[in-house]
């Protein structure tokens, strides 16, 4: 691995099925970061982590869930996928809020 | 929740002109970064601005932090159809961790 790593990169899911989305990094990046991007347009923030063993809620939680055991691993979970959370989804680490963001190639998730 | 405009939105300019585009909120940041995505790909950094009324070059792209640090611009001199991409500014707050990106502009640069 080197770099930001994101799994699967596609899925289509079924409405209320569970799904975790994978995200692992090997830059020992304390921060990292779920965004989606709906419409080929801005990222909206979804939970981010300062460090492991602690998250935030961003701007969309709603619907969302994270945890950061370790500084590699975070995943992204979808207790019960409505058709609204269809998006494409991005997975980012940074060594500190100044530095540069790296991002995984995205996770694009159809739920219908 | 902070707030990031970006316009235009939409932007089609033909090769060789030149373009701005601006990045405002009503919230103070301590640095802000411009990024350019590409169809099926995450965004990668241009630049990350941190002080006040600083300036920086990326060859034809020249970055503008506003004296007040809430707002920033991106000009591109003789636009390249290579430059054709999202261009998203994402702001960070002294202290915390949280990024916020801004609504983007999807430049098109047609030969």
């Amino acid at each position: 691995i080197a770099g930001i790593t994101q799994a699967p990169t596609s899925q289509i899911l079924a409405a209320g099925r569970r799904m975790t989305l994978r995200c692992t990094q090997d830059m020992r990046h304390n921060a990292m970061y779920w965004y989606r991007q709906d419409l080929g347009l801005g990222l909206r923030l979804i939970h981010y982590s300062n460090t492991a063993g602690t998250t935030g809620k961003g701007e969309v939680p709603d619907g969302y869930s994270v945890s950061r055991a370790n500084t590699d691993d975070f995943p992204l979970t979808l207790a019960s996928a409505v058709p609204s959370q269809t998006s494409v989804y991005f997975c980012a680490s940074r060594l500190t809020t100044n530095t540069e963001a790296f991002f995984g190639q995205g996770t694009r998730l159809t739920v219908v | 929740t902070q707030l990031l405009e970006q316009s235009p939105q939409f932007l089609s300019i033909q090769e060789g002109e030149n373009l701005t585009v601006y990045c405002n909120s009503s919230s103070v940041f301590s640095s802000l970064q411009w990024y350019r995505q590409e169809p099926g790909e995450g965004p990668v950094l241009l630049v990350t601005v941190v002080t006040g009324g600083e300036v920086k070059k990326l060859k034809r792209l020249t970055f503008q932090f506003g004296d007040a640090r809430k707002d920033s611009s991106l000009h591109i001199t003789a636009a390249q159809p290579g430059d054709t991409g999202l261009y998203l500014c994402a702001g960070a707050t002294g202290g915390y961790q949280k990024v916020t990106f801004g609504t983007g502009t999807k430049l098109q640069v047609i030969p």
